[in-house]
């Protein structure tokens, strides 16, 4: 089936270690995101990439880091300077991103701090 | 960027119509209106979306006023599997960005 795999399910670091979520897709889209999602919330903006080794800042980027060397996957650290890390973690892609196309999300990576 | 508003919550007795409003104001000619719906501890499923036109698909209808000041979507028959939180975001044309809300938590009654 096609889709997006977002790996592990469930998460727990300890403070102070950095942690890298994965996210890999076979829909061919060239657009993929990172969402942030807490407690009752919507979703908010950590990066995204229109294009392979190309990514750009969303609105909440400090304390993240991407990398995008293949089409199909886009991988999200979650460095030490991150300061609430705790959260709900949603990958996305979409087609190009001059479309109406709509985004198709992961099910997402619940990272917990000990 | 337009905002969306829409109401906290909503109740629904199963097998009966859902329609769930959205004001979006301040939207502008090249903005789409796009539904998505959250299952608690899973990702947003994409349900419709629309420009100025009426839509429909197998899911809802999406009903978009003429002066696109606000738009309703359509559950025509709600089962219980379709409580969730319902997200109404607009998404300006040839952007990457989603802005969401906090959306309607949709209970549908047995």
């Amino acid at each position: 089936d096609g889709g997006i795999t977002q790996s592990p399910k469930y998460l727990f670091r300890k403070e102070g270690q950095n942690v890298t979520l994965s996210c890999e897709q076979n829909l061919n889209h060239d657009a993929m995101y990172w969402y942030r999602q807490d407690p009752g919330q919507g979703l908010r903006l950590i990066y995204y990439s229109q294009i392979v080794n190309d990514f750009q800042k969303g609105d909440i980027a400090e304390g993240y880091s991407v990398s995008r060397e293949k089409k199909e996957s886009f991988p999200l650290t979650v460095t030490s300077a991150q300061k609430n890390p705790t959260a709900f973690y949603l990958c996305a892609s979409s087609g190009t991103d001059y479309s109406n196309q709509p985004q198709h999300f992961g099910d997402g990576t619940r990272l917990s701090i000990l | 960027d337009a905002k969306t508003t829409q109401p906290p919550s909503m109740d629904c007795a199963e097998g009966r119509a859902a329609n769930l409003p959205c004001n979006h104001s301040t939207i502008s000619g090249n903005e789409y209106v796009y539904w998505y719906r959250q299952i608690h501890s899973q990702g947003p499923q994409y349900i419709i979306h629309g420009l100025k036109n009426n839509e429909t698909n197998e899911m809802a209808s999406l009903i978009i006023t003429e002066d696109r000041k606000s738009s309703t979507l359509i559950l025509p028959h709600a089962t219980l599997r379709d409580t969730a939180v319902y997200y109404c975001i607009v998404r300006r044309r040839r952007t990457y960005k989603y802005i969401f809300g906090t959306g309607t938590r949709l209970k549908v009654l047995a």
